[in-house]
């Protein structure tokens, strides 16, 4: 089983939606929590951190599930500049690095 | 601004060749990284150092080493590349969890 398991989507939603995405992690005792997005041909960057109480960006909500060990990001009144992937990111207990997942696409539509 | 910068963008190598790749941070980081990324497998974590002249294999070292002789670099090295080493390649430097991306070198190995 992957650390890290995201639907790679693509997911294809009309300017204004909302759309969720959930990414779940193997390691229970995983501590630290992560949105990254990557736009196309582009690099990585941080989106936000998820913290435990969940929290909120903007039109970006984090949400963490311990109990099911699931991570979630909602978008709201999608834009077309949302148009990414976003990566699930995890800190997996006594490994120094951080451990990605392989992104969820999201297409934003006229 | 921090700025993560990879010495080129593209690299066309032959099969058994000895490659380079090189990383600078301005930031004063202590953590740098080097990661490949392929379609459909995510980034990858190949080494990663902590500090001058200290590395940590990642989740796929084979083929690989790294060198870090001054804080602000890090090099990856291909000891004799291999087709299956034709990638996106992206350095990283920064905090625990907040990492910054290089623009990535897209390496072919013919």
């Amino acid at each position: 089983r992957k650390e890290v398991e995201q639907d790679p989507g693509p997911f294809n939603v009309p300017e204004g939606a909302t759309v969720a995405f959930n990414c779940t992690y193997s390691n229970s005792a995983s501590q630290s929590f992560f949105w990254y997005r990557q736009d196309c041909r582009k690099e990585p960057k941080l989106l936000m951190s998820v913290y435990s109480s969940g929290n909120e960006d903007g039109r970006f909500t984090a949400q963490l599930n311990r109990a099911s060990q699931y991570i979630s990001l909602l978008i709201r009144d999608s834009k077309l500049s949302d148009s990414a992937t976003y990566l699930c990111v995890v800190n997996p207990p006594g490994r120094r690095a951080l451990t990605f997942g392989s992104g969820t696409r999201l297409q934003v539509q006229p | 601004d921090v700025k993560v910068t990879q010495s080129s963008r593209y690299l066309v190598k032959r099969t058994g060749e000895k490659v380079f790749l090189e990383c600078v941070q301005d930031m004063d980081h202590e953590n740098m990284f080097w990661y490949r990324q392929d379609p459909g497998l995510g980034l990858r974590l190949i080494y990663f150092s902590y500090d001058v002249k200290m590395k940590e294999k990642g989740d796929i070292p084979e083929g690989y080493s790294v060198s870090r002789e001054k804080k602000e670099r890090f090099s990856l090295i291909l000891e004799s590349a291999s087709t299956n080493q034709t990638s996106m390649y992206l350095c990283a430097s920064g905090l625990r969890y907040e990492q910054y991306f290089g623009p990535g070198t897209r390496l072919t190995v013919t």
